[in-house]
């Protein structure tokens, strides 16, 4: 099964802009690359995917790179509630450990 | 209400014992998963359902029981429990690979 990596942990200050990389080196042609956060006490919830194309949504943009081997979650300017676990996945659905952000004020 | 709903929100239970955990969609979504959440520690897949009276294993299945008779349903069964299976347990569903999954608010599971 394809397998996503990423850093244990991030931080970042308050209003600025973060980029949370993941690799996905052995990922197929048909796997999309997804994005959850999960804020502290509650379940995850989507933040955004895509396939090829750079994605931008309300919340967040996602570029990927020309080889799909990795991509990165940007968060435009990084609030005190962004503060999260951030996981990439792919179809498969299988979440790794994720990347904990730190928002300093 | 529309959603995803888990229960019970809490349980406590004895080691040994049978507990199944439930989870409910309103959405009638294709897909349902099953993860458990360790303290400190990501998602691990315990099982999941691509459609009615179909599931299959996840990376963490031994211990646990799933069916799906319903599409709306897909209740999670320990048939014996440990105390390795205290855990938080969520619930997911999905309407069509690979769009966007939607979870429960978890069930937090204490065996003692």
């Amino acid at each position: 099964d394809a397998k996503t990596t990423q850093p244990n942990s991030m931080e970042s200050n308050e209003e600025e802009p973060v980029h949370l990389p993941c690799n996905h080196s052995t990922i197929s042609g048909t796997d999309y690359i997804h994005w959850y956060r999960q804020l502290p006490s509650q379940g995850p919830e989507y933040v955004i995917h895509g396939l090829t194309s750079n994605v931008n949504n309300r919340m967040a943009s996602l570029a990927i790179a020309e080889d799909r081997k990795s991509s990165t979650l940007i968060l435009h300017r990084a609030t005190l509630r962004d503060a999260a676990v951030y996981y990439c996945i792919l179809n498969d659905m299988r979440f790794g450990a994720g990347t904990r952000l730190t928002v300093k004020p | 209400d529309a959603g995803i709903t888990q229960s019970p929100r809490y349980k406590i239970t004895e080691t040994g014992r049978q507990v199944t955990l439930m989870c409910h969609q309103t959405w009638s979504h294709s897909y349902m998963f099953w993860y458990r959440q360790d303290l400190g520690h990501g998602l691990r897949l315990i099982y999941y359902s691509a459609a009615a009276d179909i599931t299959d294993k996840g990376e963490v299945p031994d211990g646990y029981v799933v069916s799906r008779s319903k599409t709306e349903n897909f209740p999670l069964t320990l048939e014996s429990a440990t105390r390795s299976q205290t855990s938080v347990y969520f619930c997911a569903s999905v309407k069509l690979k690979p769009t966007e999954a939607f979870f429960g608010q978890g069930t937090r599971l204490t065996v003692v």
